[in-house]
């Protein structure tokens, strides 16, 4: 087990749906993040937070919304998403914002 | 000033054979250069770091060189193995960029 569990790992949902993915860590770290991970593009940070508060939002549209209710936990709400929202979700986490980072295996979110 | 540029997209190597990933930075502050290995259906793990102190690191058959002048650091796989097929991706921080800039990927067929 990698230490942070992701669920659900495949998700299928229309445009229309709102679901949420859930991220849990359990390594006692500080700082969890959102990515998305494309096919053939780099990772894309989405959000940050640090000791339960967000610290960064990299121009994510706001058709996501993350929740971060303690350090172990992350939250990533979708609404009203669009077929090219369809990728790889990944959650990680880190001691400290920085270094090094800590992934889960994903969700696999598909968007019809 | 942000990008990690990592070549080549994809690799076939013989098993026994050494592999090779490079990438190329621009940002002159990156000082943390590590290196994930990503498995079908998983989340990437950390596989090996160096910071510009050193030229080289080397764990086990991974070995990491770094050439601070030319702003290059790459990955050489020694002795590859079918085990080894994975997608590889490079990532720098530093300075500013307290969080890590990732490369498209490397995707690495060992052939038996």
């Amino acid at each position: 087990e990698t230490g942070v569990t992701q669920t659900p790992r495949h998700l299928v949902m229309g445009m229309t749906n709102k679901k949420s993915l859930k991220c849990e860590q359990h390594l006692g770290h500080n700082a969890m993040y959102w990515y998305k991970q494309s096919a053939k593009k780099p990772l894309e940070l989405m959000f940050v937070y640090n000791f339960k508060e967000q610290t960064e939002n990299n121009s994510v549209p706001s058709r996501f919304s993350p929740e971060c209710p303690n350090s172990s936990h992350l939250f990533l709400h979708l609404h009203t998403l669009q077929p090219e929202d369809s990728a790889l979700y990944l959650c990680a986490s880190s001691q400290e914002r920085g270094l090094p980072l800590h992934f889960g295996n994903g969700t696999r979110l598909t968007v019809t | 000033q942000q990008q990690v540029k990592q070549s080549p997209q994809s690799l076939i190597v013989q098993k026994g054979g050494i592999s090779i990933i490079n990438c190329a930075y621009e940002n002159t502050a990156f000082d943390y250069f590590p290196w994930y290995q990503q498995f079908p259906g998983k989340g990437p793990a950390l596989l090996i770091a160096i910071r510009p102190d050193v030229s080289e690191k080397k764990e086990g058959r991974f070995t990491i060189s770094f050439n601070k002048s030319a702003k290059q650091f790459s990955l050489h796989i020694m002795d590859s193995q079918p085990g080894d097929s994975a997608t590889y991706f490079c990532a720098a921080s530093g300075g500013s960029a307290r969080q890590l800039t990732f490369g498209s990927g490397t995707q690495l067929t060992v052939l038996p």
